[in-house]
């Protein structure tokens, strides 16, 4: 299995909900990764978890907020998010955090929309 | 903060040409990625390179780690339709975040 699953696909959400993103590598990595992508941008990175502990935190408004349950899940929560928090949200895992040999596999998103 | 220049921006060639793109950076690296996104999914890893000079190859697809170890090019030979999407490079100094460039968009023509 060399696959970073994500759920949901899409997520429309109004300003003062609470939702959950959800990704899962069955890989055995040990570095689990969320990104924020605009249209046309690069991918900016939110949160690392180096084994299934938060290691790195871009600065990243506490209205998201990251979990690892265990070493093959990350969720992230969403809480009072604005409209322009709407965005490709991406998941990616690599075997060892920081390593030199250390290839990122990227999920396939979930698209979220705040209204 | 430190950024990798990826040129060109976009292309738009026809069907069968051969495509080249290129990352530059003002500092040293020690990993260099090539990524292709396509619309609505994530970015897929096509080639890694880990040594300078290293020269490695994916089907029509073929990257180089510069040996001054601050700059990586993509040669994708005999383009097809299939090959449209979005190219990112990203790059590591040392250990530290993976650090992108800003892509390059290519469309085919057929």
């Amino acid at each position: 299995d060399t696959e970073v699953t994500q759920t949901p696909k899409h997520l429309v959400m109004g300003m003062t909900n609470k939702k959950s993103l959800k990704c899962e590598q069955h890989m055995g990595h040990r570095a689990m990764y969320w990104y924020k992508q605009k249209a046309k941008k690069p991918p900016e990175l939110m949160f690392v978890y180096s084994y299934e502990k938060l290691s790195i935190n871009e600065s990243v408004p506490s209205r998201f907020s990251p979990e690892c349950p265990n070493s093959s899940l990350l969720n992230l929560h969403l809480h009072a998010l604005q409209p322009e928090d709407s965005a490709l949200y991406l998941c990616a895992s690599s075997l060892l955090p920081g390593g030199v040999e250390d290839e990122q596999f990227f999920g396939p998103g979930t698209r979220l929309t705040v209204l | 903060g430190q950024q990798l220049n990826q040129s060109p921006q976009s292309m738009f060639i026809q069907e069968g040409e051969d495509v080249s793109m290129n990352c530059t950076s003002s500092s040293i690296f020690n990993t260099w990625l090539w990524y292709k996104q396509e619309p609505g999914e994530g970015p897929v890893l096509l080639i890694a390179l880990y040594k300078a000079g290293e020269l490695t190859s994916n089907g029509r697809l073929t990257a180089q780690f510069g040996i001054t170890r601050k700059d990586s090019f993509l040669n994708i030979s005999a383009s097809i339709p299939s090959d449209v999407g979005i190219y990112f490079c990203a790059g590591r100094p040392g250990t530290g975040k993976l650090i992108f460039g800003q892509g390059t968009t290519l469309q085919v023509k057929p």
